[in-house]
């Protein structure tokens, strides 16, 4: 069974800190994303990257950056956390080709 | 044009009655539509998926139709059981390595 795994289901941070959110997937799979899953919102892209050291903008990259230096692992980091930041974060990864596995979220509270 | 409209928003349906979702899409060049079924407290994970070459695809209870003139596609499921409540998403995306484009998904509640 393919697992995608993210390091923390709850995260409770302040204002203005650096926030990282890791996501390790066990497949080999070449492309992982990052979502952010908001009430009445649906699903939204943050970052997405089909290989090593490459990353691409979703939807709704601002305030958010992405690292991608192994093929297993895919973070998330916010520069600067503001309150509007609070939601679950999902990653996800795919082989090329499809389809889609999920992690089972990041709850993220920024105070 | 990258947009997927999913309706209704939310559905309460008895149970053993047949519950319906329903998505539609610009793009004529989108060539797969997954559905995603998500469990309070988990990551959304693939129900059943169809390419645009075939009308119909069942899967035990669920059934996705495709109807390609219209630009829609909806998810069936037959006897609904109170454990198929969830929220479903539809999606699609583009010939080739992209994205998948998410509807904003449907709160399906199957009550007693």
């Amino acid at each position: 069974d393919v697992k995608v795994t993210q390091s923390s289901r709850y995260l409770v941070k302040r204002t203005g800190e650096k926030v990282f959110l890791e996501c390790v997937q066990d497949m080999d799979h070449e492309n992982m994303f990052w979502y952010r899953q908001d009430p009445g919102l649906g699903l939204r892209l943050i970052y997405f990257s089909y290989d090593v050291k490459m990353k691409e903008k979703g939807d709704i990259p601002e305030g958010y950056s992405v690292s991608r230096e192994k093929k297993e692992r895919f973070s998330l980091i916010l520069e600067s956390a503001s309150t509007n930041q609070t939601s679950m974060y999902l990653c996800a990864s795919e082989p090329q080709g499809r389809p889609q596995h999920f992690g089972d979220g990041t709850r993220l509270s920024i105070l | 044009q990258q947009q997927v409209k999913q309706s209704p928003q939310s559905l309460i349906v008895q149970k053993g009655g047949i519950s319906i979702i329903n998505c539609a899409y610009e793009n004529t060049a989108f060539d797969y539509f997954p559905w995603y079924q998500q469990f309070p407290g988990k990551g959304p994970a693939l129900l059943i998926a169809i390419r645009p070459d075939v009308s119909e695809k069942k899967e035990g209870r669920f059934t996705i139709s495709f109807n390609k003139s219209a630009k829609q596609f909806s998810l069936h499921i037959m006897d609904s059981q109170p454990g198929d409540s969830a929220t479903y998403f539809c999606a699609a995306n583009l010939v080739g390595n992209t994205p998948l484009v998410f509807g904003k998904g449907t709160r399906l509640s199957v009550i007693a």
